[in-house]
């Protein structure tokens, strides 16, 4: 069964750093393209990354670029977000969710998610 | 980057009846578009994309369609758990940009 599980979320001070986590079951992250994907508090979703099903491109939007990394490792089939110099803006809820296309460039529409995992930046 | 309006930004319906969600493009995103459903609480998820081929899984009740700048999702006869919060998503250009959604709620 494919499952995606996001872990990591907190509440953190302006300034500071996080790293996310989503644990992937039921398909390899070699096989598929996987995004970031955030909601702030009352609002819509706002894209934020991609890595490709190869990890030879990593894409940002440009009000995290810079400041958010995604990752992965393989063997742990597990997808990563590294925040930094986060901001209040930052606030929301990050859901990891999977690209369609497997073995190819990414679709960039999500056909998986998890059920997200919280981020409060705030002092 | 490509705008996405989606209108109207509540839609009240009763049980059973038809509902109708539009869903506009600043400019053309061919038919790379896809629409998701998300009720409270809970993830989006993924019902159509290529503007109006269901996802897997998803009752034939909805339907999408439109090209270019202007798309439709249409549920036939609504159902109790189809109250919800609807997004459209185009993916035909940099950045993928979604609407900020239209909430179907019970008349």
């Amino acid at each position: 069964q494919v499952q995606l599980v996001e872990s990591g979320g907190g509440v953190v001070q302006p300034g500071k750093s996080l790293s996310l986590s989503c644990a992937v079951s039921g398909f390899t992250l070699s096989s598929y393209g996987m995004h970031w994907v955030r909601q702030a508090p009352g609002k819509g979703l706002e894209w934020v990354a991609v890595v490709w099903y190869d990890g030879s491109n990593k894409y940002y939007a440009d009000s995290v670029k810079g400041r958010l990394t995604i990752s992965r490792d393989i063997s742990k089939n597990t997808l990563y977000l590294q925040m930094s110099s986060l901001r209040a803006e930052d606030t929301a809820v990050y859901y990891c969710a999977r690209d369609p296309n497997a073995l190819g460039s990414p679709y960039y529409y999500m056909d998986v998610w998890g059920k997200g995992t919280t981020v409060t930046v705030s002092s | 980057e490509t705008v996405m309006t989606q209108s109207p930004a509540t839609l009240p319906v009763s049980l059973g009846e038809r509902a109708t969600l539009s869903c506009g493009a600043s400019q053309s995103v061919s038919s790379d578009l896809a629409w998701y459903q998300q009720k409270p609480g809970q993830a989006p998820r993924l019902l159509i994309y290529g503007a109006s081929t269901r996802a897997t899984g998803i009752p034939a009740r909805f339907s999408g369609s439109g090209s270019g700048t202007e798309f439709t999702l249409t549920i036939s006869s609504l159902q109790s758990e189809d109250f919800a919060v609807y997004y459209c998503q185009q993916y035909n250009s940099w950045p993928q940009t979604f609407g900020h959604g239209t909430k179907v709620e019970i008349k």
